[in-house]
């Protein structure tokens, strides 16, 4: 079975941009979530989708917003970049079955530098 | 407020040897606890997971305890590898949040000849 996958991989934006990325879960994987690291917040929840529904979300302004598609796959954008949202960007998806204890599988993630 | 904590930002240990990473969580509600391996501008690999209804699970050279009254987890490694070397973050979610993991902040192992 293919793993998650993430694409671009590297992107170079100027602050002020917006940007897009797109994540394709594992193959019967319903949930999908994204997580920003960076060195000095490490890996932080920024929303799960579920059902092309966002069912969780983290501390995050609302320049940061995603969506989910009817196939599970899904992107997530981000408006008036600043420099501190350099970071790299990671999607996770998991089954989501009923009763929780889910693992989440997670892909190379998309590296953002901003200018 | 961190909710999960890895105390130890490094830790080196020599090839052969048992590896202990520790962890500590401070949110009662969390009940499915996870470790991932990352190597540089790669995404998360799973290790391992334990349910709070357990306090022990191994798989292969890798073993997490899960001591819920001291709100602490760790993993072992037995024996260390080279390719061992890598940043390991414990992660905790609740039921309220299943796919909502909260990570700690990660210990960069390093596996010496």
């Amino acid at each position: 079975k293919a793993g998650v996958t993430q694409t671009p991989r590297y992107l170079i934006k100027t602050r002020g941009q917006q940007v897009t990325l797109s994540c394709s879960p594992i193959s019967g994987h319903r949930s999908v979530s994204w997580y920003q690291q960076t060195p000095g917040q490490g890996l932080q929840f920024l929303f799960e989708y579920f059902s092309e529904t966002q069912r969780n979300k983290g501390n995050f302004p609302g320049r940061f917003s995603g969506r989910q598609f009817s196939n599970s796959r899904s992107e997530m954008n981000v408006s008036t970049l600043e420099l501190g949202d350099s970071a790299l960007y990671l999607c996770a998806s998991s089954l989501a079955l009923a009763g929780g204890e889910e693992t989440q599988y997670f892909g190379p993630g998309t590296r953002l530098l901003v200018l | 407020d961190q909710q999960v904590k890895q105390n130890s930002p490094s830790l080196s240990v020599q090839e052969g040897r048992i590896s202990i990473l520790n962890c500590d969580y401070t949110n009662s509600m969390f009940d499915y606890f996870l470790w991932y391996k990352k190597y540089p501008a790669e995404g998360p690999t799973f290790l391992i997971s334990i349910s709070s209804i357990k306090d022990k699970n191994e798989d292969g050279r890798f073993t997490v305890f899960l001591n819920k009254s001291a709100k602490h987890l760790s993993l072992h490694i037995v024996p260390s590898q080279p390719g061992d070397s890598a940043v390991y973050f414990c992660a905790a979610s609740a039921p309220a949040g299943a796919q909502k993991l909260v990570f700690g902040q990660g210990t960069r192992l390093t596996i010496n000849p």
